[in-house]
């Protein structure tokens, strides 16, 4: 079964920095494209970063509104993906979840099994 | 960035009504586009990808169409575990982008 477990989430101050971290089960990790998406309270989700797999050599993509502050990376010997969240602004306040993203016929990816989410609350 | 518009914004509907939403792209996604169904304090639930096809799992009674700008989520015959908040992301490229939602209340 694949499980995405998130955690790190908490209260932090504007300016701040806070490291996501999601362990994933049930799968080879590394031949997975993993993302994230946010989802503030009351809104739709948004897409804030993608990290392709092995072969594509654990590239990474970023929504304009988190690039040169949020980095993805990855742990293959904890099963683990990572956020790392600096220069926090209020407007960063969400739920967080990592996705496995699935290759449907004729080799897109999309979004398949989320993680339950990890609250982020920027305010002083 | 191609932006995601959702109609209407909630709807309130009756247990075996059909109910049509739809989905419009600021530029041409040809059929990339998935519908998402979420309830409260839950992560989003797949429904279809490809614009048409529906995910292993998901009852017939959901259907998608549409290509290139305009999209349609249709539930044949609405049930009541099927009021949540219905929405559609593109994924023709970066940034992926979600529509505002549609919420589907119970009349």
């Amino acid at each position: 079964e694949v499980q995405l477990v998130e955690s790190g989430g908490g209260l932090v101050q504007p300016g701040g920095s806070l490291r996501l971290s999601c362990v994933v089960s049930g799968f080879t990790f590394s031949e997975y494209y993993m993302d994230w998406v946010r989802q503030a309270p009351g809104q739709g989700p948004e897409w804030i970063g993608r990290s392709r797999n092995r072969a594509k050599s654990y590239t990474t993509e970023y929504a304009a509104s988190v690039e040169g502050r949020f980095t993805i990376s990855r742990d293959h010997s904890q099963n683990s993906l990572y956020l790392q969240m600096d220069s926090l602004k209020t407007e960063d306040t969400a739920v967080y979840h990592c996705i496995r993203g699935v290759t449907i016929p004729g080799g897109k990816i999309v979004f398949g099994e989320w993680g339950q989410g990890s609250l982020v609350t920027v305010s002083s | 960035d191609i932006h995601m518009t959702q109609s209407p914004s909630s709807l309130s509907a009756s247990v075996g009504d059909r109910v049509t939403i739809t989905c419009r792209a600021s530029q041409d996604i040809r059929n990339k586009l998935v519908w998402f169904q979420q309830k409260p304090g839950k992560a989003p639930k797949s429904l279809i990808y490809a614009a048409s096809s529906l995910q292993s799992g998901v009852p017939s009674r959901f259907s998608g169409s549409g290509s290139g700008t305009d999209f349609t989520l249709t539930i044949s015959s609405l049930q009541p575990e099927d009021f949540a908040t219905y929405y559609c992301q593109h994924y023709n490229g970066f940034p992926l982008t979600f529509g505002g939602g549609t919420k589907v209340e119970i009349k």
